[in-house]
């Protein structure tokens, strides 16, 4: 039983570039949460993702953009980056009915 | 006040000993509990999750939730050096689907 995949694992973008991350979440879950973490910091929440629709959004500027697929996998965009989204970027795969989340190995993003 | 607080340590312990990890949350509404685990370069892991006041214990993890006090702690019996880690405490407000909002964590070293 696969977990959740996250990819790729680590990405170098330059400031003002676009970027996509992809989840593919554990088998049997239908939710994908995703989440920032700086270094030294807990993981911070992005948004949320259920029945291809964005449920919960944290307090995060609209260059983060997200999608659910029928299959339940999800992308996350950012926009015109900034040094400052250099972070550990995680997706948390769950079941709606539960509040139990999983994490991914992360995608490490450094924006030079 | 952040919502969910923790110390950051570090906590040092010795092989053998009884660790204990402390979290404290602000909103009383929080639904249910989470203890994440995440090793050096690496994604948090679950290793406990406790929904209703008193103790669930698994394995040499115990997770103690006191809501009147608006506390969750983590005892670790037997530390191990394999123990060393940083310790994430999370809460959800929700009773499904939810976001987790996380502290700081706690960087825990097991000394042999």
């Amino acid at each position: 039983d696969a977990g959740v995949t996250q990819s790729p694992t680590h990405l170098i973008k330059t400031r003002g570039q676009q970027v996509t991350l992809r989840c593919s979440p554990k088998s049997g879950h239908d939710t994908v949460s995703w989440y920032q973490q700086a270094l030294g910091q807990g993981p911070q929440f992005i948004f949320q993702y259920y029945e291809e629709e964005e449920r919960q959004r944290g307090n995060f500027p609209d260059r983060f953009s997200g999608h659910q697929f029928p299959n339940y996998s999800s992308e996350l965009n950012v926009n015109a980056l900034l040094l400052g989204d250099s972070a550990l970027y995680l997706c948390a795969s769950s079941f709606w009915g539960g509040t139990e989340a999983f994490f991914g190995q992360g995608t490490r993003l450094t924006v030079v | 006040q952040k919502e969910v607080e923790q110390n950051s340590g570090p906590l040092s312990v010795p092989e053998g000993a009884i660790a204990s990890l402390n979290c404290t949350y602000s909103d009383r509404g929080s639904q249910s509990f989470f203890w994440y685990r995440q090793y050096s370069g690496k994604s948090p892991e679950l290793i406990m999750s406790i929904y209703s006041n008193g103790d669930k214990e698994d394995g040499r993890f115990t997770a103690q939730l006191n809501k009147a006090s608006q506390y969750v702690s983590l005892l670790i019996r037997d530390s191990q050096p394999s123990d060393s880690a940083t310790y994430l405490c999370a809460v959800n407000l929700e009773v499904q689907g939810g976001k987790l909002i996380f502290g700081q964590g706690t960087e825990l070293s097991v000394k042999p």
